[in-house]
């Protein structure tokens, strides 16, 4: 069954970096495009980024572009998030998700992983 | 950047009743190549990651409940839920993949 699991969030300052990564079982990654969707505590869900499955496209919402960079490496599997110079507006749960296209693009996630908190704190 | 937009915010519905959740893009999501509108519906449970319910506007996803249907075209899209169940308390989302960057609604809770 398809699995996502994401790691690396916790506690960070403004101004630092972290890197989150999710690992991917239970599917061929190499053949999906995947996702990163944050949910602010108490808010709704915000896009973050995404990545064509072969890693030769990547996409970005606008407060983070600069800051914030996708990778993958699909012969391990995992999708990574590097984030820099975090802000306390990047408070979220970041949840990795799969898209759900066998197609070149962007389109929904159909699988999500549990996520993990990242607190951007003084 | 494609706005969502949902409405209401909250809706309480009694068991065994319709609920009605509408959402409005800020521009059509239609793409007139394929005549797909490119809209999907996630519901999500507190401390759950989102649950995709509906994928192309009207597709339901294998598993989901018939109760569960999307409809709409271009810019103005409904999820409803024919029949409320206990188990439909949640928070339901709305979701452009149009264009990037892909943006979600503001979400709308429905409580019994």
């Amino acid at each position: 069954q398809v699995q996502l699991v994401e790691s690396g969030g916790g506690v960070v300052q403004p101004g630092r970096s972290l890197r989150l990564s999710c690992a991917a079982s239970g599917f061929t990654f190499s053949n999906y495009g995947m996702h990163w969707v944050r949910q602010a505590p108490g808010k709704g869900l915000e896009w973050v980024a995404a990545i064509w499955y072969d890693g030769t496209n990547k996409y970005y919402e606008d407060s983070v572009k600069g800051r914030f960079s996708i990778s993958r490496d699909n012969s391990k599997n995992t999708l990574y998030l590097q984030m820099n110079s975090l802000r306390a507006e990047d408070t979220a749960v970041y949840y990795c998700g799969r898209d759900a296209q066998l197609v070149p693009g962007l389109y929904y996630c159909d699988y999500w992983g549990r996520g993990t908190l990242v607190t951007v704190s003084s | 950047d494609i706005v969502m937009t949902q409405s209401p915010d909250s809706l309480a519905v009694s068991l065994g009743e319709r609920a009605t959740i509408n959402c409005k893009s800020s521009q059509s999501v239609l793409y007139s190549s394929n005549n797909k509108n490119y809209l999907a519906w996630y519901q999500q449970k507190p401390g759950q990651p989102p649950k995709l319910l509906v994928y192309w506007a009207s597709t339901r996803v294998s598993g989901v409940p018939d109760r569960f249907s999307g409809s709409g075209s271009g810019t103005d899209f409904t999820l409803t839920i024919s029949s409320l169940q206990a188990e439909d308390v949640a928070v339901y989302y709305c979701h452009q993949y149009y264009s990037s960057p892909l943006t979600f609604g503001g979400g709308t809770k429905v409580e019994i």
